[in-house]
């Protein structure tokens, strides 16, 4: 069977300072992957997709960017962090068809 | 650009009650509708739906879709406080893109 994992759980990050969430995928290949970031418990936003190894496309204009060094791994990085950046980050996955997402654990991060 | 709308936006139910939550949507070559269910942590993939008329089921959960007039439900029967949770809605149009609604939180008092 299939699991997403996501590390780290918390985050506690300065303004300005850089950031590397990551994000794995097991028990399957070539995932289409997926960066969400939910503010105040509510709506997903979608940030970054994947459909294969080294192909990003970025939904939202920001400070932030994704990566997809490997097949099942996902990251989301920023050379310096906003406030603005705080909130829930979301990773998922899903297979192309019939492209049901499954979402990691999430990492809150706060920005101070 | 495509576009989900829940409502209502918060619902205070009590225990056994019967709840209704709606998912409106506007999205280019809909392929299909998908329901999920957040309690303090990711969401968990519940049903999704891509054709007009035929209910799903999960126990005391189930969905059907409106093709023609753009919209879904979710209804829950005998609500229980593990019910409690926000409720989102997404829609899938053309490729692997998801967008999703602003949920419905249902809290259900004992």
């Amino acid at each position: 069977s299939q699991t997403i994992h996501q590390w780290p759980a918390t985050l506690v990050q300065p303004v300005g300072s850089p950031l590397s969430l990551e994000c794995t995928v097991e028990g399957t290949s070539n995932p289409n992957l997926y960066w969400y970031r939910q503010a105040a418990g509510r709506g997903l936003q979608l940030l970054f997709y994947s459909v294969g190894i080294g192909q990003i496309s970025s939904e939202v204009p920001q400070n932030l960017s994704a990566s997809r060094p490997q097949d099942r791994q996902f990251i989301l990085s920023s050379k310096k962090l906003l406030l603005s950046d705080s909130g829930f980050y979301l990773c998922a996955w899903s297979e192309d068809r019939p492209y049901e997402q499954y979402f990691g654990p999430g990492t809150r991060l706060t920005v101070t | 650009e495509d576009k989900v709308v829940q409502s209502p936006l918060s619902l205070v139910v009590h225990e056994g009650d019967t709840v209704t939550l709606n998912c409106s949507y506007e999205v280019t070559n809909f392929r299909s509708l998908l329901w999920y269910k957040q309690e303090k942590k990711a969401p968990t993939f519940l049903f999704m739906l891509t054709s007009s008329g035929i209910e799903k089921k999960s126990g005391r959960l189930s969905s059907i879709l409106d093709k023609k007039e753009l919209f879904s439900i979710l209804n829950i029967t005998a609500t229980q406080t593990g019910d409690s949770a926000v409720y989102l809605c997404a829609v899938r149009g053309s490729g692997s893109r998801l967008t999703f609604g602003e949920g419905t939180q249902l809290t259900v008092n004992p």
